[in-house]
């Protein structure tokens, strides 16, 4: 079967660093992308990686190992606005995509 | 307009009662889809539809159905209300021929079925 799995939250200090994991198993694959959902909004998108390798955007990063069936969402300077939850979704071979239940990310000062 | 919208904001349903919930994008997306969030779970696909004329059966299907008579709007009909339905329902749309396939989503639809 298909499957997304992420930690369900983590905590982190403003100012540091945190690392967000995603493993995948999808019928075919078309690519990883990362979205950000604060409380009661809609999902924002992030980041997308169909390659291996590191993709970086300002404080955000994101990495994708498809042997592995991998990726992170990594988050440098953190700041108060970063709490939210960070889905992870895998694009399947019907170009479909299959969505973890999200990391509820918990900034603290 | 924008973007894409979505209407009601919220909604209370008795049990058994016909609802539509309404979505229009005006991105020209050839692709729009709706899903379904619950507490603890990731997004579910109900329906979907890759262009006018056409829709596809998600995850979830059941209960539910969708026209796209043209490329703006995606409606979603519950033909029967049961509280399993109650739900956050967001639409989305994505220009498939594009490079990455990003989905925009709509703001959401909160609905309880009593």
């Amino acid at each position: 079967g298909q499957n997304i799995d992420q930690p369900t939250e983590m905590t982190a200090t403003e100012g540091a660093i945190v690392q967000i994991n995603c493993t995948y198993q999808t019928s075919g694959f078309n690519g990883l992308f990362w979205y950000q959902q604060h409380a009661g909004e809609a999902p924002t998108f992030l980041s997308y990686n169909v390659l291996d390798g590191l993709e970086e955007k300002g404080r955000f990063s994101s990495f994708l190992s498809r042997s592995k069936g991998y990726s992170y969402l990594l988050l440098k300077e953190l700041q108060m606005k970063d709490s939210a939850s960070y889905l992870c979704a895998a694009m399947d071979s019907n170009y479909q995509l299959i969505w973890g239940a999200g990391t509820k990310l918990i900034i603290k000062p | 307009i924008a973007g894409i919208t979505q209407a009601p904001t919220s909604q209370i349903l008795a049990a058994g009662r016909r609802m539509t919930l309404r979505c229009t994008q005006d991105m020209r997306h050839n692709a729009m889809y709706w899903y379904r969030q619950d507490l603890g779970l990731g997004l579910r696909l109900i329906h979907y539809s890759n262009t006018a004329g056409t829709t596809g059966k998600g995850e979830v299907p059941d209960g539910y159905s969708v026209s796209r008579a043209n490329t703006d709007d995606f409606p979603l009909t519950l033909a029967s209300a049961v509280p399993s339905q109650t739900s956050v329902y967001f639409c989305a749309s994505s220009d498939s021929s594009g490079s990455n396939n990003e989905q925009f989503f709509g703001p959401g639809t909160r609905l309880t079925v009593l």
